[in-house]
């Protein structure tokens, strides 16, 4: 069975750019997560989908995020535009219900670089 | 509002040697906690969890955590380290109505040298 993926692995791009992250779940997992370590910091809850609905948002830094899962399926994450502070790794996580995260899968993440 | 703090950045330990890398967290109910390992190029990976009961649990690889609640503490320990411990350790707590809202300290990197 494949794990979460993401895609890119690695982006380098210039400040006031745009970038998309992606994430693929694991098949069937209707619990989708996004969060983001800025560089030596914490990591940090983005939001949460239940299907292709946004549960909880609460996490996301501004308007220049947006994120959707259309259809339910693979989820991405628009920055736009890009700025210095953004810089960092992007984990997804996938589970099957909403509970606890030790039924959770992470992705490898995507390392974001802003310059 | 929840927080977890990993006190050590970095921790540098012999092969075979003895391992604990510290955990404190704030939270206002029982926790859940968490502890997880991230080698490069791989997501995180669940070692342990705490919900209840016996406060001290045993997770894989031959690391285990003990809960102590007048410390608000969740250190993890091994008893003997190997090289292929050589990664990146979180220690998060369970917050959010279903604890399913990650709060995570900021990581310690664990170095093993031979």
């Amino acid at each position: 069975e494949a794990g979460v993926t993401q895609f890119p692995s690695h982006s380098v791009i210039e400040k006031g750019q745009t970038v998309t992250l992606r994430c693929d779940p694991i098949s069937g997992h209707d619990n989708l997560y996004w969060y983001r370590r800025v560089m030596g910091k914490e990591i940090k809850f983005l939001l949460h989908f239940v299907k292709e609905s946004k549960q909880d948002e609460s996490g996301m830094p501004n308007n220049r995020f947006l994120a959707e899962r259309t259809g339910g399926t693979y989820s991405t994450l628009k920055v736009q535009p890009a700025e210095l502070e953004d810089s960092g790794v992007y984990f997804c996580a996938s589970s099957q219900d909403r509970g606890s995260p030790s039924r959770w899968f992470f992705g490898p993440g995507t390392r974001l670089t802003v310059l | 509002a929840q927080s977890v703090t990993q006190p050590d950045i970095h921790i540098t330990v012999s092969e075979g040697a003895s391992l604990e890398l510290r955990c404190n967290y704030s939270y206002g109910a029982t926790p859940y906690l968490f502890w997880y390992v991230q080698s490069p190029g791989q997501g995180l990976q669940l070692l342990l969890k705490y919900f209840s009961g016996d406060t001290l649990v045993q997770g894989i690889k031959g690391f285990e955590a003990e809960f102590k609640r007048s410390q608000s503490s969740f250190n993890l320990r091994k008893p003997s380290v190997h090289w292929s411990d050589a990664a990146e350790y979180f220690c998060a707590v369970g917050a959010g109505e279903y604890g399913n809202k990650l709060v995570f300290g900021a990581g310690t990197i664990l170095r093993v040298k031979s």
